[in-house]
């Protein structure tokens, strides 16, 4: 079945500066995929997404794509923000059902 | 408000205790879901419902029941709380189809004394 991994934080950075946050994945076929965000004693919210191959998701400066040839969706920001600190998941369904799976996070805290 | 919302947010409880936690979301969405999140095991399945009276398990169903009356209402109950049972609960929806998100509540702790 369909899985994912990410990588193991915690990744410590300053502010401004540039952030990645690898995510691979194992698919049958092409399902849509997913990043989301939790900010400290909240619920998982809805980062970006992108629905297929090559496709490019955003949100507050947060791109990720859909690269079917490495089976990636990195997550980047050019410049953090210490308002950026929190725990991000990276997520697809496991097969054709309306379930998904998370990957384990991954931690950002941002420093001034 | 829409949305979907928990409660309650924080709870206490002892060994073998019963409790009941409450989910309710006002979308009409027909998908709902429960998990837990531990240190070390990152989020985890243990039950979800594609509509009214239909429930399925996922992943961790031991010691949980849920049952699903209403469409907005998803509760999960714990029938003998045990001290493994100590954890974040989130309750997330969605209308379903592939490229749909799932929206989740603020979560419940809940500590097992």
């Amino acid at each position: 079945g369909n899985s994912v991994t990410q990588m193991e934080g915690p990744v410590t950075l300053s502010e401004e500066a540039f952030l990645t946050i690898n995510c691979t994945y194992t698919a049958t076929g092409y399902p849509s995929l997913f990043w989301y965000v939790q900010y400290p004693g909240e619920g998982l919210q809805l980062l970006l997404k992108a629905t297929k191959a090559d496709d490019k998701g955003s949100n507050k400066g947060f791109e990720a794509t859909y690269r079917k040839e490495t089976t990636s969706f990195h997550l980047e920001k050019g410049s953090v923000q210490v308002s950026d600190s929190a725990v991000y998941f990276c997520a697809l369904p496991p097969d054709s059902s309306y379930k998904l799976i998370f990957g384990s996070g991954t931690r950002l805290l941002v420093r001034p | 408000d829409a949305g979907i919302t928990q409660s309650p947010r924080y709870k206490i409880t002892e060994t073998g205790r019963q409790v009941t936690l409450m989910c309710h979301q006002t979308w009409s969405h027909s998908y709902m879901f429960w998990y837990r999140q531990d240190l070390g095991h990152g989020l985890r399945l243990i039950y979800y419902s594609a509509a009214a009276d239909i429930t399925d398990k996922g992943e961790v169903p031991d010691g949980y029941v849920v049952s699903r009356s209403k469409t907005e209402n998803f509760p999960l109950t714990l029938e003998s709380a045990t001290r493994s049972q100590t954890s974040v609960y989130f309750c997330a929806s969605t209308s379903g189809g592939r490229n749909q998100p799932q929206h989740f509540g603020d979560g419940t702790r809940l500590s097992i004394l």
